[in-house]
This record gives C-alpha cells, sequence and structure tokens, in this order.
C-alpha cells in the first residue's frame, strides 16, 4: 500500500543531543513536508521540498535540519539549537502544483527529558 | 490576528446530533478551503475540499464555503463515536504553488457520546 512512514514513533531524548527522524514516501511525490504540532497551536511549517536536493525553511526552522537527497525520503534533524524540541512531529506529502491535498504520516512525537 | 481563527473546543456532542464546525478567516485572497480529521495520536487526513462560495456533500458531511463573510463551516449529520477526532480547518492562497501556502486552523476537537 502506498503512504508516508514515520520513525521512531515515540523518542525520547536528553537536553544537548541531536536526534533525527525518519519520513519515507512510496506514493511517487515531488513535494515533502515537516510541521510540529502542538496543543492549542495548530500545524506549523518546520522545512519543506519540491525538489531532490532543494529545500526550503518553514516558518520556524530554527534549530531544525533537514536533507533531501531522495525522492522518497525526507529526514529531520532536531538539534540542541532547538529550544522546545518536545511535539509531535508530522511529515506529509503532495503531488508538485498540488491545490494543498497533503498525505500525513502518522507522526513522531519526541519528548526531551 | 491569525490568518486562520478556529473555535478549539472541546465540542461534546451526543450520538446522532448534528455538529457545526467553523473557521473564519481573514486574507480574501484563500482559495481553496479543506477540511482535514484528525485521530489521537494520528496524522491528519483529507475529509473534504472546496473551491468556490456554496455547499459541497459527500455522505453525512457538508462543507460550506461563504466567501463574502469570510467563513467556512463543516457539518456532520447523524454523528457517530466514529467521528470523534479533532477537526482542522485548512485554506491556501493560490493553488498550483505547493502547500507552503496552506493555512491551518487551530482544530476543534469533538467527542460523539454514544
Amino acid at each position: 500500500d502506498g503512504g508516508i512512514t514515520q520513525s521512531p514513533k515515540y523518542l525520547f531524548r536528553k537536553e544537548g543531543q541531536n536526534v533525527t527522524l525518519s519520513c519515507e514516501q512510496n506514493l511517487n511525490h515531488d513535494a515533502m513536508y515537516w510541521y510540529r504540532q502542538d496543543p492549542g497551536q495548530g500545524l506549523r511549517l518546520i522545512y519543506y521540498s519540491q525538489i531532490v536536493n532543494d529545500f526550503q525553511k518553514g516558518d520556524i526552522a530554527e534549530g531544525y535540519s533537514v536533507s533531501r537527497e531522495k525522492k522518497e525520503s525526507f529526514p529531520l534533524t532536531v538539534t540542541s539549537a532547538q529550544k522546545n524540541p518536545t511535539a509531535f512531529y508530522l511529515c506529509a506529502s503532495t503531488l508538485q502544483g498540488n491545490t494543498g491535498e497533503l498525505f500525513f504520516g502518522e507522526g513522531s512525537r519526541l519528548t526531551v527529558l | 490576528q491569525k490568518e486562520v481563527e478556529q473555535d478549539p473546543g472541546p465540542l461534546s456532542v451526543p450520538e446522532g446530533a448534528i455538529v457545526s464546525l467553523n473557521c473564519t478567516y481573514s486574507n480574501s485572497a484563500f482559495q481553496y478551503f479543506m477540511w482535514y480529521r484528525q485521530y489521537s495520536r494520528k496524522g491528519p487526513e483529507l475529509l473534504m475540499y472546496t473551491y468556490s462560495s456554496g455547499n459541497k456533500e459527500d455522505g453525512r458531511f457538508t462543507a460550506q464555503v461563504d466567501k463574502s463573510s469570510k467563513y467556512i463551516s463543516l457539518f456532520i449529520r447523524d454523528s457517530q463515536p466514529s467521528d470523534s477526532a479533532t477537526y482542522l480547518c485548512a485554506m491556501i492562497l493560490r493553488p498550483g504553488t505547493g502547500a507552503n501556502n496552506l493555512f491551518f486552523g487551530t482544530g476543534t476537537r469533538l467527542t460523539v457520546i454514544p
């Protein structure tokens, strides 16, 4: 079945550590996105990529980094520079030029201890 | 002022009730309007999308857009416990430019009580 796979589902991290969240899609979509979801704040865009080897910052990119070496993969690294990393992270993809119909993964819950 | 405003709820209704979920927006340039449904600890899934003012129906769900009032609604008829979820409205400025121009509401948490 086609879809988006995020891993791990739950992750605990000590302060000062970097952590990488995986996102893989087999939908043959060109564009991929990372969102952060906090209670009462909705979805906030961290980074997005519309083509391999290219990506752009979203609204809250500070303290995060991404890469897009393959069409299917868009990993997100939460660095120690992110001041408040505990959150639910969602990866999404869409066809290029789409009207905004996003396909989401099941999310990764990161907790910083 | 946020681009998109949505009452966060929570909203509790008895099974079989008609549910009305609403969002307002400030930018008249929004062209496409969407509703996503998100079950607890899951990613959102697209429920409905509309382009023009008026109503769009899909089974028990009706999406309504009033561009003159900058107001969109999602109605759920004969609500079921399986409808219990958070509903997020979303809207995009320029179709075809990708989801980087997509704005989400904060979501309304709905519980349907058997």
